[in-house]
């Protein structure tokens, strides 16, 4: 079985800071991983993917995430945040064969003040 | 383009009704997945159907059922509605949707309260 964990409910910022939001996951087999993220009373929007190769995967809005596969860690970062980034981001993994069917963590919301 | 449509945006029922929730993919995907969405449980995996045969299944009870159509719309069906039923129901379509891990693109989804 599958399954996402990310560690943190909320993760408080400024703006022109740098964010993270964390990630780790457990699977059997090479994951597919993703970031989505949800505003108010929306769908998801897909932020970026990895499947295979660099490490390091660029996203939208200045979005980038590192694979770590020792760690088993997908995190997510972007050097400046804005205002308008504040939304409930989530992480999910998928395998060959059946990558429609996401697992998804439990959401981590991004608050970025002021 | 027009993205994923999920119709109605709404909806209220009563223990014990059924419901029939709808979506329309974006032109030319063929994979529609279906997504409940709730406070507790999170998002999970309810279904996934491609070229009018369901070709991945959660782990739901038999009281939700799928289906899609030639033209790739798809709809969802709950029978016996239960309290905990109440949800966002989320439809998303892709391509092709296997083993490219091609990005979902989602609906704004149909927000279900059962009373």
């Amino acid at each position: 079985a599958q399954s996402v964990a990310q560690p943190e409910d909320q993760v408080n910022v400024a703006e022109g800071n740098p964010l993270t939001v964390k990630c780790t996951y457990s699977v059997s087999g090479n994951p597919y991983l993703f970031w989505y993220v949800q505003y108010p009373n929306r769908g998801l929007q897909f932020l970026l993917k990895y499947i295979t190769g660099d490490n390091l995967v660029k996203g939208s809005y200045g979005f980038e995430a590192e694979f770590n596969k020792s760690q088993t860690s997908f995190h997510l970062k972007k050097p400046s945040a804005l205002v308008s980034d504040s939304a409930l981001y989530f992480c999910a993994v998928s395998l060959p064969g059946t990558a429609s069917k996401l697992t998804f963590g439990t959401g981590t919301r991004l608050q970025v003040t002021l | 383009k027009a993205g994923v449509t999920q119709t109605p945006r709404y909806l209220i029922k009563t223990r014990g009704q059924q419901v029939t929730l709808s979506c329309s993919p974006i032109s030319g995907h063929r994979s529609v997945s279906w997504y409940q969405q709730t406070p507790g449980q999170g998002l999970q995996f309810l279904f996934e159907y491609f070229s009018e045969t369901q070709r991945n299944k959660g782990n739901f009870p038999g009281r939700f059922s799928g289906r899609q159509f030639s033209n790739s719309r798809s709809e969802m069906n709950v029978s016996t509605l239960e309290l905990g039923d109440s949800a966002l129901y989320l439809c998303a379509s892709s391509l092709v949707g296997r083993d490219r891990a091609e990005k979902l693109f989602f609906g704004s989804g149909t927000q279900l309260s059962v009373l």
